[in-house]
């Protein structure tokens, strides 16, 4: 059984620009989470996909969107990045009907400048 | 607002200094709480699922005890590969926002 992969690992970014980061899904979970994760914060929900549709949207602007694709994989767009955008962000996917049971992946540190 | 709090947010402990960690939550329709490890740098790693009052998970060192409104992590005999950052997250029913998550506690064991 695969767990949940995150790539890349590391990135940097000029403010203005644009970033998408990517995320493999375990191995039968059907819906997947991106969280954003300041440093010393605990993560923050960003948006979650199920059947290749947003499923629910925490408090993030429009410039943070997300794919599902068929597999379950997906991706978080960012446009016109900001340097508060610098963060942990990660992946985690899930059964939908279960109580919990999500699965992190190890995250895409992102580092604006 | 639904609120996770977690205390302290750091904590030093000496090897073999047993201690607790606290969640306290004011989260409504809770369906579950959920303890998380993780190391700097990486992604959270599950440790327990616990899911009503009086329930309680043990696994090596570590045991959680879930009340109406806290959880607690006890940590027994700690050795310096316990330091890490311990979440927590309550889980509850409604909508797709449903896991929030306290700030953590930063523990450092020193041998």
């Amino acid at each position: 059984e695969t767990g949940v992969t995150q790539s890349p690992t590391h990135l940097i970014k000029t403010r203005g620009q644009q970033v998408t980061l990517r995320c493999s899904s375990q191995s039968g979970h059907n819906t997947v989470s991106w969280y954003q994760q300041a440093l010393g914060q605990g993560p923050q929900f960003i948006f979650q996909y199920y059947r290749e549709e947003e499923n629910g949207r925490g408090n993030f602007p429009p410039r943070f969107s997300g794919l599902q694709f068929p597999n379950y994989s997906s991706e978080l767009n960012v446009n016109a990045l900001e340097l508060d955008d610098s963060a942990l962000y990660l992946c985690a996917s899930s059964l939908t009907g279960t109580r919990g049971g999500y699965t992190f992946g190890s995250g895409t540190r992102l580092t604006v400048v | 607002e639904d609120q996770v709090t977690q205390s302290p947010e750091a904590l030093r402990l000496q090897e073999g200094e047993s201690s607790s960690l606290n969640c306290s939550y004011t989260v409504s329709g809770l369906r579950g709480l959920f303890w998380y490890r993780q190391d700097p740098g990486k992604g959270p790693e599950f440790l327990f699922t616990l899911y009503s009052a009086g329930e309680e998970k043990e696994k090596e060192r570590l045991k959680a005890t879930l009340t109406k409104k806290e959880s607690f992590l006890h940590i027994t005999a700690p050795k310096p590969e316990d330091s890490a950052t311990y979440l927590c997250a309550a889980f509850y029913q409604t909508g797709a926002n449903n896991l929030f998550f306290g700030t953590g506690t930063r523990l450092t064991v020193i041998p």
